[in-house]
């Protein structure tokens, strides 16, 4: 069955520090997605990426960057020079099938950063 | 503008009531999607739909129902069967194949009083 696990409840950071947020994944599937959304206090999710099984590389856009590494079942997420608009809750989220299922959540990982 | 509409924003229930959360897209998105969110449990499948009158049950489908007769329209019922319907409900949606996303409406709000 699919998983994904995010360990860290929640963190705090102070302005234009760097934070890593976590997630695990476990599935069988070979042909999986990965996502990150962020949820601000508004409600609604935002996509931030989509990362399927074959890609390995890490991309970066602007101040956030992903680190994808099967091998350890690993899609990690670093904000660089955190500032307050960060703060929210950050969703990993996993969708096998080529992507054709439905998204498999992680319990979210609140992230607050202080000015 | 295009985008996932969900109302209403904020919906309060009286035990042993019947309510229906709506959600419309103009997306042209094949997929719907129901979740629930409670606080530190994430976001939790209720139902989807792939296609016009067909649905499929999530994890946590009772007490709950739906139906799917139009591509737009994908609303979701909580019934007095639910014992805990107090949370947060999201809407998605999304088009079928390789490198999509899933879109969210801004979600419901539903406690029961």
């Amino acid at each position: 069955a699919q998983k994904v696990t995010q360990a860290q409840t929640e963190i705090s950071v102070v302005e234009k520090e760097d934070v890593t947020l976590d997630c695990v994944y476990e599935t069988r599937d070979t042909t999986y997605y990965l996502f990150w959304y962020k949820q601000p206090p508004s409600g609604e999710l935002v996509f931030l990426i989509r990362r399927n099984s074959f890609d390995e590389q890490n991309e970066i856009s602007g101040r956030y960057s992903w680190n994808f590494q099967k091998s350890t079942s690993s899609f990690n997420f670093t904000i660089t020079a955190s500032q307050v608009v960060d703060s929210a809750v950050y969703f990993c989220a996993l969708s096998e099938n080529f992507g054709n299922t439905p998204l498999v959540f992680g319990k979210g990982t609140r992230l607050s950063v202080i000015a | 503008d295009g985008g996932i509409t969900q109302s209403p924003k904020y919906l309060f229930r009286k035990e042993g009531q019947n309510v229906t959360l709506s959600c419309e897209q103009n997306l042209n998105h094949d997929a719907m999607y129901w979740y629930r969110q409670d606080p530190g449990q994430g976001l939790r499948l209720i139902y989807y739909s792939q296609i016009v009158n067909d649905f499929q049950k999530g994890d946590i489908a009772e007490g709950y129902s739906v139906s799917r007769e139009k591509k737009e329209s994908f609303p979701l019922t909580v019934t007095s069967a639910q014992k805990n319907p107090t949370a947060f409900y999201l809407c998605a949606s999304s088009w079928q194949g390789l490198d999509t996303e899933a879109f969210f409406g801004q979600g419901t709000r539903l406690t029961v009083v």
